[in-house]
C-alpha cells in the first residue's frame, strides 16, 4: 500500500527555537495533505489541510503564524512549529489523501514526537 | 458538529477471546465510518471501512457493521491473536466537512 513518511519521528528543542517537520508520500502524488496533533490518551485532533500550491486552510484555534504548514510540492508537506513552547510538545501525525477508483483514502505517517523543554 | 464516541481502554484479553470495541458517532447526513488500526511505532492504517447504512466492513477477521438506527459501528473478532495488539481508532468521514473524525483510541493488549 502506499506509504507515507515523516521525518523526525522524535526531537526535543529549547523553548524559542522552531522545529521543521516533513510528511513525505513515498509512492504516490498526494494533491491534499493533513496535519493533525495528538495528545496522551485523546484524539488525532485535526490542525490543518494542505493543498500542493496554495496556503493551508487551518482548523479553528490553531494559529496559522504558530504552525507554518507548507506544500511545495505533490510528495512533500512541511510542518514548522514557529517559537516553540512546553505546551506545543505532543505528537504529530501527518496524512496523504489519495483517489482511489471510488473513493479517496487517505495515508497516514508513522507521527512526530515533539518534547520543547 | 461531528464526533466519535469509543469504548475507553485499555483492553486486554487473552489469546482467542472475542473482541467487542464500542463506537457510536454523531453526524449531519450520511457519512462513511472506519475503523484504523496503529501499530507500535507505525502510522495509521485502514483496518475496514462502511460507506452506507447495513453495510459490513470486514478485514483481517475483525468487523463492523453501519447500523444508522443505532449510530454505531462496533469492531468485532471472534479470535484474537497476540499480533492484534494495538491501538485501535474509530473515525467517520463527514460528507459536509469532508474530513475525517477520530475517536480517542483504544488500546488493545492480547496476552498469550
Amino acid at each position: 500500500g502506499a506509504v507515507v513518511s515523516q521525518h523526525p519521528s522524535w526531537v526535543i528543542c529549547k523553548s524559542g527555537t522552531s522545529v521543521k517537520i516533513e510528511c513525505r508520500s513515498l509512492d504516490f502524488q498526494a494533491t491534499t495533505m493533513f496535519w493533525y496533533r495528538q495528545f496522551p490518551k485523546q484524539s488525532l485532533m485535526l490542525m490543518a489541510t494542505s493543498n500542493e500550491g496554495s496556503k493551508a486552510t487551518y482548523e479553528q484555534g490553531v494559529e496559522k503564524d504558530k504552525f507554518l504548514i507548507n506544500h511545495a510540492s505533490l510528495t512533500l508537506s512541511t510542518l514548522t512549529v514557529t517559537s516553540a513552547h512546553p505546551e506545543d510538545s505532543s505528537f504529530y501525525i501527518c496524512s496523504a489523501r489519495v483517489q482511489l477508483s471510488s473513493y479517496n483514502e487517505q495515508f497516514f505517517g508513522p507521527g512526530t514526537r515533539l518534547t520543547v523543554l | 458538529g461531528d464526533s466519535v464516541t469509543q469504548m475507553e481502554g485499555p483492553v486486554t484479553l487473552s489469546e482467542e477471546a472475542c473482541l467487542t470495541i464500542n463506537c457510536t458517532y454523531t453526524a449531519t447526513g450520511y457519512p462513511s465510518l472506519f475503523w484504523y488500526v496503529q501499530y507500535p511505532g507505525e502510522g495509521l492504517q485502514l483496518l475496514l471501512k462502511a460507506t452506507k447504512a447495513d453495510d459490513k466492513g470486514s478485514n483481517k477477521g475483525f468487523e463492523a457493521t453501519y447500523r444508522k438506527e443505532t449510530t454505531s459501528f462496533h469492531l468485532e473478532k471472534g479470535s484474537v491473536q497476540v499480533s492484534d495488539s494495538a491501538v485501535y481508532f474509530c473515525a467517520l468521514f463527514g460528507f459536509g466537512n469532508e474530513k475525517l473524525t477520530f475517536g480517542t483510541g483504544t488500546r488493545l493488549t492480547i496476552i498469550p
